[in-house]
């Protein structure tokens, strides 16, 4: 059964540095790996989506690598800003096992950038 | 990408009744899926809406107590039965997915009283 990780579990950080969001991923029979933002209480924003012969997508500050073979996916987010506070969540398209056809979702990285 | 419509936004409910979320999405899609996310927690699959056949459900999750329907390719709605509080949770609807990004609707904020 497909597991995902993310590291950290929170995050605080002060508004200007450059971060690196972790995300793990037990089987690498995946279609593609996606980054999501949650604001509190809200549905789910899609950043990035890497398809699984990509390494790497790029959304302005957002950059999102992609190691299939080792399962490790990472968000890096350049120059932080207040407004990139939110939950930041990892999820992979499974293309085998029992969770073929599904999305399998990691608790995510609750993010604050304090001014 | 496509755009979801999901609604209510929210809705306070008592226990022992049943609340309908409906699921609009502005194009056809294959695969709907509907999703909880209890408080302080991750997204769980509750079950995919199949268009023309009954829904398939994760485990844990039953018809009698989260009947999904989806009459066509651009609309599914998700009931939760006889509520109570530990119904109390954020449900997403979700489309795509395979080839192209997935996306989600606003979700609904249910707490049930």
């Amino acid at each position: 059964k497909q597991e995902v990780t993310q590291i950290p579990a929170a995050l605080s950080v002060p508004e200007g540095e450059n971060l690196v969001l972790n995300c793990s991923f037990t089987d690498s029979a995946i279609y593609n790996l996606q980054w999501f933002r949650q604001d509190p209480g809200k549905g789910l924003t899609s950043l990035l989506l890497i398809q699984s012969s990509q390494r790497e997508q790029t959304s302005g500050r957002l950059n999102a690598s992609l190691d299939k073979s080792s399962g490790r996916s990472t968000l890096y987010i350049a120059a932080s800003q207040p407004g990139d506070s939110a939950t930041y969540l990892c999820a992979v398209f499974n293309a085998g096992g029992t969770s073929y056809g599904k999305l399998t979702f990691g608790q995510g990285t609750i993010l604050t950038v304090h001014p | 990408s496509a755009v979801i419509s999901q609604k209510p936004s929210r809705d306070i409910c008592q226990r022992g009744t049943s609340l309908t979320i409906q699921c609009q999405v502005d194009s056809q899609v294959t695969m709907m899926f509907w999703y909880r996310q209890q408080p302080g927690q991750s997204l769980t699959l509750i079950a995919t809406a199949n268009q023309g056949s009954e829904a398939t459900y994760e485990s844990g999750f039953v018809i009698d107590k989260f009947p999904i329907s989806r009459p066509n390719l651009t609309f599914s709605t998700l009931t939760v039965s006889n509520m109570s509080p530990e119904d109390s949770s954020i449900y997403l609807c979700s489309a795509g997915g395979l080839n192209t990004e997935a996306f989600f609707g606003q979700g609904t904020r249910l707490t049930v009283v």
